[in-house]
């Protein structure tokens, strides 16, 4: 595709359910990254996918998150039993040739708001 | 561990005027830095990076960054500042020697400029 692309762009959930959110990538891009960005903050990595391999998982908060990429293109970063400290804007970005020096590639980002 | 610090949370310009936003790091390795933008409900938007080479680098709508090594800064830069030019500036880093994939995020610079 022209860019990269997340679904849903807001997401609103009660405490307790579970989300899922999902990163459409440039077509070819081997590296997809994803951020969590709280209200007035930078960034923070959450994961790193390269193809299909979740090469680095360090950023996860808690083991309610959990991300998968199964053919090396689209990814879903899923969250169980949602708290209100969950309540960020998820960002996925996607880099080619290993995203070694490269530059990423930003989708809009997902908006999550847990009531 | 890396790390980047942009110390100010806000600038404000006059339009026409030179503008500044200090960025500064710390990695073990070689430093990969990057300049990105983000405007109000969008991702975030590559601006430069230093990989090697030339300490000046040159990037989009005329910003320019300026990599010192003594000074572990990547202070971005414009020659004349534009009111379109108010957005959000994140600088980021990632250790090009660690082996992380990791790239880390400052917590921000919003630039105002002002007509």
């Amino acid at each position: 595709g022209a860019g990269v692309s997340q679904s849903p762009r807001y997401k609103v959930a009660k405490r307790g359910q579970d989300v899922a959110l999902r990163c459409d990538p440039i077509s070819g891009h081997v590296s997809l990254f994803w951020y969590q960005q709280a209200l007035g903050q930078g960034p923070e990595f959450l994961t790193y996918f390269q193809n299909e391999a979740q090469l680095d998982k360090s950023g996860l908060p808690s083991d309610r998150f959990f991300a998968e990429r199964p053919e090396g293109s689209v990814s879903t970063l899923k969250i169980q039993r949602t708290q209100q400290e969950d309540s960020a804007v998820y960002l996925c970005a996607s880099s080619g040739a290993g995203g070694n020096t490269g530059e990423l590639f930003f989708g809009e980002g997902s908006r999550l708001t847990v009531l | 561990a890396q790390s980047v610090a942009q110390p100010e949370d806000q600038v404000n310009v006059a339009e026409g005027n030179p503008l500044t936003v200090k960025c500064t790091y710390s990695v073990s390795g070689n430093p990969y830095l990057f300049w990105y933008v983000q405007y109000p409900n969008r991702g975030l938007q590559f601006l430069l990076k230093y990989i090697t080479g030339d300490n000046l680098v040159k990037g989009s709508y005329g910003f320019e960054a300026e990599f010192n090594k003594s000074q572990t800064s990547f202070h971005l830069k414009k020659p004349s500042a534009l009111v379109s030019d108010s957005a959000l500036y994140f600088c980021a880093v990632r250790d090009g020697g660690s082996g992380t994939y990791k790239y880390i995020f400052g917590t921000g610079t919003r630039l105002k400029v002002l007509a």
